[in-house]
């Protein structure tokens, strides 16, 4: 199995909103619900942000949601912050027990 | 809370084998399965495999296996990956992670191995 496919970065200012794609197969982000993304702050551990698609973890703020539209995943932040500066991945199932990542999308807070 | 903390930081030399541990607490062990992530330096997420912890049944990714053993301890609640014939390429934050359905929900801290003569 090939790895999802993200943007290697996008940017937005303060207050702005910004989407990353996770293009994957029939396979995998089409077959089912699951879905996940994570945050990851230089140096820290990758936090679940968004799972099963679109369902926010408790403590996760509103301003992150998540959807899918066939062989793609989204992830929009809306409403900017500072602290929204990181890296995000996406994961999906990809059937047999296998887990696949995607790349990688370097956020920017301009 | 929900809390899995790994083994500290480890240096080998090309050719050697690590054992990584991640000890679970705050849940029940037996109820999620337990993944390994690696991240190498300044590059993304790669998923190692996952361990049953009920059972000890275990699936490894395509480009670790033969090389990966993931183990369980139920006494202890702990789950141990070992990497055998380490290459220089082996060089990464490993991270355990509590399994939620098909997807990670916990993250432990992440242990540094380097393999380096």
């Amino acid at each position: 199995q090939s790895a999802l496919t993200q943007p290697p970065s996008a940017s937005g200012s303060p207050g702005q909103s910004v989407t990353i794609s996770c293009t994957g197969t029939s396979s995998d982000v089409a077959y089912d619900k699951y879905v996940f993304w994570y945050q990851q702050h230089p140096g820290k551990a990758p936090k679940l942000i968004i799972y099963e698609v679109s369902k926010r973890p408790s403590g996760v703020p509103d301003r992150f949601s998540g959807s899918k539209s066939g062989n793609t995943a989204s992830l929009t932040v809306s409403g900017l912050q500072v602290e929204d500066e990181a890296d995000y991945y996406c994961s999906s199932y990809a059937g047999s027990n296998i887990l696949l990542f995607g790349g990688g999308t370097k956020v920017t807070v301009l | 809370q929900v809390q899995l903390v790994q083994s500290g930081a480890e240096v080998k030399e090309p050719g050697a084998s690590v054992k990584v541990s991640c000890k679970v607490s705050g849940y029940t062990f037996a109820s999620h399965a337990i993944t390994w992530v690696r991240q190498a330096p300044g590059e993304g997420l790669q998923w190692t495999g996952w361990i049953n912890v009920n059972n000890g049944d275990v699936k490894y990714g395509q480009e670790f296996q033969g090389r990966v053993t993931m183990t369980r301890d139920t006494s202890t609640s702990t789950v141990y990956m070992e990497l055998r014939s380490l290459r220089s390429d082996d060089t990464a934050v490993y991270y355990c992670a509590r399994a939620y359905f098909y997807g990670l929900d916990v993250w432990g801290q992440g242990t540094t191995v380097t393999v380096s003569s």
